[in-house]
Formats: C-alpha cells, structure tokens, sequence
C-alpha cells in the first residue's frame, strides 16, 4: 500500500525567502506525482504534475522535482511572496485511478 | 475556463438522514473522483469512474453508493449518516484516464448533527 509522506509539517518564513518541501513515498511504481494547495476550508488546486518518465516541472515560482529510484519530491518556491500561505499536498498516482496524499506542509509566509 | 462544479457547497443534516452530493466535471473529462477530507486530515479517496462506469474504490463506506450518469455528472448518495461522515467532499475530474492533472471542485462541507 502507497504511503506519502511530507516533511516538514509546518514552516514558517519571511517574505522573500526561497524554500524546499519534502514529499517521500514508499512505492515507487508511480505514474506520476502531483503537487496542490490547499487553502483553509476551500478546494485543492493543481500546482504541477511529474510524469513517471520526468525529473522536474516548473511554473513561475515553483519548481517540483521527482526521483523515483529514491521515492522523493520535492517542491522548490523562489522568492516566497504572504499569497503562499496555504498548505501544500502532494500526491501520488499508482496506476489505479486514485491518488494517495500526504497529510501536508502548512506554509506561513510572514511579511 | 469551466471549472468543476459541486454542489451543494453546505449540508447539514442529523445523524441517520440522507444526503446526495451531486459532481459536474469539466466537459470532455472521462474520469470523476470522489474524496473525503476530515478536520485536519489528508484527502482519502472513495471511489472513481471512468466513461460512466466504476473503474476503481476506495475506503467507501457500504453506506454510501455513487454513479456517474449519461451526461457525465456523477452523484454521491450517502445513508444512515453517522456523526463521523462530518467532512470536506471533494469530486475531481481529469481525462485520458486520470493520467492528466486532476482538477478539484471546491467541495461540499458536510456537518452531521
């Protein structure tokens, strides 16, 4: 059974700081790994998606990086701006149609 | 761009009533997802379908039952509601079998009193 991790729980920084976080999973016959953001009470929205057969994907700020061999992600955000705060999930596909999530990163990006 | 639509986006209903979350996907996705998410918790899948048809569950209560219908909405039908079915749902949808990104309704916050 997948298991998702992600490290650390919580983090909090200033405003401008470029930070790293963690997402481990025991399976690592996965077809692809998501990253969304969640904010409180509201719906989850895709940030990015690693195929299997990719290394990384970035979007503006947000760099996400995948190593299987390993069971690794890791989402990279250059130059933390307050709209950040917000939790954020990764997830992973193993091929049944359903993906499993971690329990979250809650960011807080102090002005 | 058209979104995924649930509603009702608020419930409250008493323990052992009957709910029905109703999911309308992106046009042109093949795949609906449901999630429930508790206070505090990471979402956990229920069930899947893909072109109308159930292609994969999860941790679904018997209790609960749920269909995709010709025009691609799917429904939720939950039963003898217990406290604990308190929670987020969440219906995503994304095509090509759920191998493309799933995109996320905004989700329907049950309270079971």
């Amino acid at each position: 059974k997948q298991e998702v991790t992600q490290i650390p729980a919580a983090l909090s920084v200033p405003e401008g700081e470029n930070l790293v976080l963690n997402c481990s999973f025991t399976d690592s016959a996965i077809y692809n790994l998501q990253w969304f953001r969640q904010d409180p009470g509201k719906g989850l929205t895709s940030l990015l998606l690693i195929q299997s057969s990719q290394r990384e994907q970035t979007s503006g700020r947000l760099n996400a990086s995948l190593d299987k061999s390993s069971g690794r992600s890791t989402l990279y955000i250059a130059a933390s701006q307050p709209g950040d705060s917000a939790t954020y999930l990764c997830a992973a596909d193993t091929g049944r149609r359903a993906l499993t999530f971690g329990s979250g990163t809650r960011l807080q990006v102090q002005p | 761009a058209a979104g995924v639509i649930q509603s009702p986006r608020h419930l409250i209903k008493e323990k052992r009533e009957t709910a029905t979350l109703k999911c309308y996907p992106i046009p042109r996705h093949d795949t609906v997802y449901w999630y429930q998410q508790g206070p505090g918790q990471d979402p956990q899948f229920l069930i899947s379908f893909y072109e109308k048809m159930q292609s994969d569950k999860g941790s679904i209560p018997d209790r609960f039952s749920a269909q995709q219908f010709s025009d691609y909405h799917s429904e939720l039908n939950m039963s003898s509601l217990e406290l604990g079915d308190s929670a987020l749902y969440f219906c995503a949808s994304s095509s090509r079998q759920g191998r493309e990104k799933l995109f996320f309704g905004s989700g329907t916050q049950l309270s079971v009193l």
